[in-house]
């Protein structure tokens, strides 16, 4: 079965820093992968996808920027954190029809 | 574009029914799913519908009807553990990559 790993679950950042979430899949080969992100009490942002190495589609303009450098690892990036980049950040991998989640990072950016 | 409405928010009983609805305006439509996400967890995958129709899993019901744009989530006998949010989503016609999230319902179950 598939296995979405993630990490770190919580991470606090000051405004400005450089961010790096990485999330690596086991159990399945040449999988879609995706970024979403959720704000408090809200709905998933879908941030981006991946279909192979080094093909990432931008659901939307931000801060934000992601890499898949090997075929079962995802990378997302930013240079310079924003307040408004706080939030629980999901990775995400496509099996048969559904999407299969890691357990999440919470990141505060201060 | 995608266009997903729920009820932020419901209250039910021990032991009831509940049924929480969703309704999709979008582009184009390749599969409805519901989640269940419990607070500061990821979500679970509960029920997928492409065809019309009901899907029964044990408690669990989902309910799609594509004409209205329309699906329904029901919980039968609730039990404490099934406070949490649901989230329904949205599968693209022309892109069966993306998947498309509402806001989620968030389900309060009192004894």
């Amino acid at each position: 079965s598939q296995t979405i790993h993630q990490w770190p679950a919580t991470l606090v950042q000051p405004v400005g820093s450089p961010l790096s979430l990485e999330c690596t899949v086991e159990g399945t080969s040449n999988p879609n992968l995706y970024w979403y992100r959720q704000a408090a009490g809200r709905g998933l942002q879908l941030l981006f996808y991946s279909v192979g190495i080094g093909q990432i589609s931008s659901e939307v303009p931000q801060n934000l920027s992601a890499s898949r450098p090997q075929d079962r690892q995802f990378i997302l990036s930013s240079k310079k954190l924003l307040l408004s980049d706080s939030g629980f950040y999901l990775c995400a991998g496509k099996l048969l029809e559904k999407l299969f989640f890691g357990s999440g990072t919470q990141l505060s950016v201060l | 574009g995608q266009n997903i409405d729920q009820p932020t928010e419901m209250t039910a009983t021990e032991g009831a029914i509940v049924q929480i609805n969703c309704t999709y305006q979008t582009s184009g439509f390749n599969g409805l799913f519901w989640y269940q996400q419990h607070a500061g967890e990821a979500p679970t995958f509960l029920s997928y519908n492409v065809l019309d129709g009901l899907e029964e899993k044990g408690r669990f019901s989902s309910f799609l009807s594509r004409s209205k744009g329309y699906s329904y989530l029901l919980l039968k006998e609730l039990q404490m553990k099934d406070s949490a949010s649901y989230l329904c989503a949205v599968r693209g016609l022309y892109n069966f990559n993306k998947f498309y999230f509402g806001s989620g319902t968030k389900l309060n179950v009192k004894p």
